[in-house]
């Protein structure tokens, strides 16, 4: 089956631009998720959405930050204005069901550069 | 606080040793704890899963322990090779007791460098 896709692979910004980000989930994922993964750390969760309903949206930074999943499959995370903080790689991942034993498979993310 | 602590930071074997990551967590409720391998400009791929009661788990050169009463978990790695480069994150999960779900809580990662 065909991988959790994510577009683009790479970006280059200034600071106070903004940018958008593309995830297409594998088939019939219910669960979507939006990380932050900064040189050297582990991903960090943006938002968790189940079907088009965001599940968990603690550590979005909502000032600058948004996503959405209108229609429950693909999704789009947004950044608005960007600061040189958010440098970073953008990893998107889904989920059949949210069940304790589902793997979340992950896409090859998008680097994200401001300048 | 939920947290993952993952030690060494990086490692640097020669290819065909033997390596072993260690991961220890303080988060609760567990449920279950994963392995993950990141190659440079990839998403992570799922290595294991152990549960609870499971303390020991094996995929291919890939063998990770869990002892849940110390809250560690290790991955050895056996005759290592140079694909084996890349990132080991281990990932914890528990429960939210409020309202229902689980919660993934991300280790830094192990960087770890095969060499000839």
């Amino acid at each position: 089956e065909a991988g959790v896709a994510q577009s683009p692979r790479y970006k280059i910004i200034e600071k106070r631009q903004s940018v958008a980000f593309w995830c297409n989930p594998i088939s019939g994922h219910a669960t979507l998720y939006w990380y932050q993964q900064i040189l050297g750390q582990g991903p960090k969760l943006l938002i968790q959405f189940q079907n088009n309903g965001v599940v968990d949206d603690s550590q979005l930074p909502k000032d600058r930050f948004s996503a959405e999943r209108l229609k429950g499959v693909d999704s789009t995370l947004k950044i608005q204005p960007a600061k040189l903080e958010d440098s970073a790689v953008y990893l998107c991942a889904s989920r059949k069901r949210t069940s304790l034993g589902e793997t979340q498979y992950f896409g090859p993310g998008t680097r994200l550069l401001v300048l | 606080k939920n947290q993952v602590e993952q030690s060494p930071q990086s490692l640097i074997i020669l290819e065909g040793k033997n390596c072993t990551l260690q991961c220890n967590y303080t988060v609760s409720p567990f449920s279950n704890l994963r392995w993950y391998k990141q190659d440079t400009g990839r998403g992570p791929v799922s290595l294991t899963i152990m549960t609870f009661s499971e303390n020991t788990k094996s995929n291919g050169r890939y063998t990770a322990t869990l002892d849940a009463d110390t809250k560690q978990s290790s991955l050895h790695i056996t005759a290592s090779q140079l694909s084996d480069s890349a990132s080991y994150i281990c990932v914890v999960t528990s429960l939210i007791l409020t309202g229902g779900g689980n919660k993934l809580t991300f280790g830094t990662g192990t960087q770890l460098k095969v060499e000839l």
